[in-house]
């Protein structure tokens, strides 16, 4: 089945520094890819819908300034977390909409997820 | 817009006992539905699918049936096992191709 990469797993920074997490689809392109901020709770939150070659589409309250996102071929998109504090501690996911099923289903995959900790 | 309503966590069960975890949904038009599930420190993986009225999606003695009638797609299993405990996300995808989840139901299954 298709797989997606996520890197690194997970990456320990000091407060102020940036951070980049990358998501690779491994053998498939896809236009589009998710950022989801995952909390302790379990909950998934939406936080970028990526699309290749244009800007992304963030939810609101996300801010697109400290959470950078860049689409720039069909199977690669980058999150970087600029200036990271403590609050922005967390586990981030990506997922890659695949291209196999019919109209309207999707596949969607994900990658094994970045564990943030800002010190 | 688009919903999902899982069942609150955690579900604690002994092993070979029956699961349900229900799962309703609000959505315009016709989504297919999932069950995603994650392993302690992994990321998601796709556990089954169902993309129209009364499809049941099956995988590793897991079912759900898409039920349109009650907007329903209840997971079930007939007899856990230790290895099953994890979270379980249900999730939606509609026209706009913007995946929705519901918050989790964590599984714990003890020997």
């Amino acid at each position: 089945g298709a797989v997606v990469s996520q890197h690194p797993s997970w990456v320990i920074c000091k407060s102020g520094t940036s951070v980049k997490i990358e998501c690779r689809s491994l053998d498939f392109q896809a236009t589009t890819m998710f950022w989801y901020r995952q909390f302790p709770k379990q909950s998934l939150m939406l936080m970028a819908t990526s699309n290749e070659g244009s800007k992304a589409t963030y939810e609101q309250g996300v801010e697109k300034d400290k959470f950078l996102i860049n689409h720039a071929s069909l199977t690669l998109s980058t999150l970087t977390v600029t200036s990271a504090h403590p609050e922005d501690s967390s586990f981030y996911i990506c997922s890659a909409l695949g291209t196999s099923g019919t109209s309207g289903t999707g596949e969607l995959f994900f990658g094994e997820g970045s564990r943030l900790t800002v010190l | 817009g688009d919903s999902v309503t899982q069942m609150e966590g955690p579900v604690t069960l002994s092993e070979e006992a029956f699961l349900t975890i229900n799962c309703t949904y609000t959505a315009t038009g016709y989504p297919s539905l999932f069950w995603y599930v994650q392993y302690p420190g992994e990321g998601l993986q796709l556990l089954l699918k169902a993309t129209k009225a009364d499809d049941k999606g099956s995988n590793k003695g897991f079912e759900a049936t898409y039920r349109k009638e009650t907007t329903s797609f209840h997971l079930e299993k007939g007899s856990v096992q230790v290895s099953d405990s994890a979270v379980y996300f249900c999730a939606l995808m509609g026209g706009s191709y913007i995946p929705t989840f519901g918050r989790g139901t964590s599984l714990i299954v003890h020997p």
